[in-house]
């Protein structure tokens, strides 16, 4: 069970760089790291997914090292309405061992940007 | 806007009573996921429909149960409810065919609230 440790919460100013680290210890081969952003009251909505190095897209970078029992969420100069709650995940890629264990959300990192 | 719809968007109801919630995937996607998330908890993976059959089961309770249907919507029925039932019900899709690593699209959530 490849479940995550990430902060429970962080503050940051308008403008800064934020980096979001959650540890999966027991991450397995075909285990892929996805993040999840979260506004209050509305569903989820995905940012990233990676499985080793660097991934980056327009909205975000993931970190993800060799070992890859952590990975770390970059957000470029943050801003007011990136405050939100941040969700780290492990999920599998085999279709067949897809199970609960590998949807597990958990609390996730409440972002509060400072303006 | 994710493409999945959720009805209803509020629910008010009384202990001892049953409710359906009701779930329409985007457009194409065969998977279906429900996730409840009360004020404490996070969010919670219940359960997970591909192509009209049950996929995963997460901490999903014997009161509850759910069906995908053939034309690919979802309902998730709460029977028995109790005042801890109360929470923000999310239906996730996603296409199904990449197993975990599928970026899932959730709905706007169905905010239950048991008297």
């Amino acid at each position: 069970l490849a479940k995550t440790t990430q902060p429970i919460s962080m503050d940051s100013y308008e403008g800064q760089e934020v980096n979001i680290t959650c540890s999966h210890n027991n991450i397995a081969t075909n285990d892929y790291i996805t993040w999840y952003q979260q506004f209050p009251s509305q569903g989820p909505r995905f940012i990233i997914q990676g499985y080793k190095t660097k991934v980056t897209n327009e909205v975000a970078s993931l970190f993800i090292p060799a070992d890859r029992k952590s990975s770390t969420l970059s957000l470029p100069r943050v801003s007011l309405s990136d405050t939100a709650v941040y969700y780290c995940l492990v999920v599998g890629a085999i279709p067949d061992q897809t199970g609960a264990n590998n949807l597990f959300f958990g609390t996730g990192t409440r972002l509060t940007v400072i303006p | 806007d994710s493409g999945v719809t959720q009805t209803p968007k509020h629910l008010i109801t009384a202990t001892g009573q049953r409710v359906t919630l009701r779930c329409s995937p985007r457009s194409g996607d065969l998977s279906v996921y429900w996730y409840q998330q009360s004020l404490d908890q996070g969010l919670q993976f219940l359960i997970q429909y591909y192509n009209g059959e049950e996929r995963a089961k997460g901490n999903i309770l014997e009161r509850f149960s759910a069906q995908q249907f053939p034309d690919l919507h979802s309902e998730l029925n709460l029977s028995s409810l109790e005042l801890g039932d109360s929470a923000l019900y999310f239906c996730a899709s996603s296409e199904g065919s990449k197993g975990g690593t599928d970026t899932q699209y959730f709905g706007p959530g169905t905010r239950l609230t048991v008297l």
